[in-house]
Formats: structure tokens, C-alpha cells, sequence
């Protein structure tokens, strides 16, 4: 089947603007999440979905920071007045919410550069 | 907090010979532990994951890891590397449920002829 997919691959945007990355997730998975990975560096975690709310948001790094998740399924993430420290690949993952199961499903990642 | 170190910035090995990539995590109660692999360009496609049970698990491609508790480690081993198998390696350690991975900075392997 369709694994997760993302858009679009790559954003170059200038600082200041506002971007929006979109997740689909595996058809039937409940659990979504946010990874940002930075060059040199591990993943970090922004965001989790459980269907449409998000239990943990802790990672967001600030305020300019947002996403959604509507239906169940698509997500978007929202970074506004970009800063040319948001430079990154977003990774996207989805997942299904049963116990004793978190393997989790990525997709091929969003590079965002802003100049 | 959970946390996850692989020591190892950059590994290379020759072609055929083995391979040990070195993870250690700390976290409060029982551990899921991943070990993913991403190609230049690519996602992360999982190889393994250790839930409970027998404390060495087999994965794809020919990795195995082996999961010991006294030692907070979870290294991941492969008897005879190939050219495709240069990559980076992240090691992931996770709670019950579904919640968030927490990574670590990754082992990246370079592949000699």
C-alpha cells in the first residue's frame, strides 16, 4: 500500500515568510507525528497527533510553530515568519495507537530553506 | 527523561568485514528500542525494534541487535556489510503507547571497496 507522503520535497522560502508542509499519513493510522531534522543533528521531536488532537506539543519550538490534523488523516504544519534557524528537513511519521505497538512509519521528509 | 547516545559519529568499514554500531539509552521503565536507517535523500525506514522477549532480535537486511538491560545498550550488528548498506543509523528509544521516539544524533557508515 501507500506509505506516507509529504509536500512539497523541498520549500526555499525567504525569512519572514509563512510556509505550510502537508502530511498524508498510511491509510488507517491514528497516531501522526512531527520530526525536524537539522544538519548534524539528531531528530527532534515537534509534535504528536493522536486522530485530531494533540496530546503533545512539547516540541514545538515557539509560538510560530502550529499544526493541525483534520479528519483523521491529513496534517499541516505552520511556521510562520520563518527564521533561517527553521532550515531543516520535516519529517513526518504515522503510526497506529495499540498497546505494545509504536513502531512508526515515516515519509520521505519536507527540506526547507530559507534564505 | 529518556535519552539516547550513539558514540559513534562516523564508522567506516571495508566491504565484507562486520559491523557493530553502538547505542545506550536511559529511560525510566522498560524500553522500546528501534534501530532506523535512512539513505541520502531518503526517509527512515525501520530494521528492528525490540518490544519484550528475547533480547536478541533479527531484522531486515541482515541486521540483528541485541538488547541488554545491565548495560542500557541496544548495538546493532551485521556479520558482513555491503555497499548498499552505507547509510545513516539512528537508534530510538520509546515509551509504552504511542508517543514520541526519542532519537539519537546518529551513526553515519561509510563503505570501503
Amino acid at each position: 500500500g501507500a506509505g506516507v507522503s509529504q509536500s512539497p520535497s523541498n520549500k526555499v522560502t525567504e525569512k519572514g515568510k509563512d510556509v505550510e508542509l502537508r502530511c498524508d499519513p498510511i491509510s488507517g493510522h491514528t497516531a501522526l507525528y512531527w520530526y525536524r531534522q537539522s544538519l548534524g543533528q539528531g531528530l527532534e521531536f515537534l509534535i504528536y497527533f493522536q486522530g485530531n488532537s494533540a496530546p503533545d506539543k512539547s516540541g514545538l519550538p515557539s509560538d510560530r510553530f502550529s499544526a493541525e490534523r483534520t479528519g483523521g488523516s491529513v496534517s499541516t504544519l505552520t511556521i510562520q515568519r520563518t527564521q533561517q534557524e527553521d532550515s531543516a528537513v520535516y519529517l513526518c511519521a504515522s503510526g497506529y495507537f495499540m498497546a505494545g505497538n509504536n513502531e512508526q512509519f515515516f515519509g520521505p521528509g519536507t527540506r526547507l530553506t530559507v534564505l | 527523561a529518556q535519552s539516547v547516545t550513539q558514540p559513534d559519529i562516523h564508522i567506516t568499514v571495508s566491504e565484507g568485514a562486520s559491523l557493530e554500531l553502538r547505542c545506550n539509552y536511559s529511560y525510566g521503565a522498560t524500553p522500546y528500542l528501534f534501530w532506523y536507517v535512512q539513505s541520502p535523500g531518503q526517509g527512515l525506514q525501520l530494521l528492528l525494534k525490540y518490544f519484550s522477549g528475547d533480547t536478541l532480535v533479527q531484522g531486515i537486511k541482515g541486521f540483528e541487535a541485541e538488547f541488554k538491560r545491565s548495560q542500557s545498550s541496544f548495538n546493532l550488528r551485521k556479520p558482513s556489510v555491503h555497499w548498499s548498506d552505507a547509510a545513516e543509523y539512528f537508534c530510538a528509544v520509546g515509551p509504552f503507547g504511542n508517543e514520541k521516539l526519542t532519537f539519537g544524533t546518529g551513526t553515519r557508515l561509510t563503505i570501503i571497496p
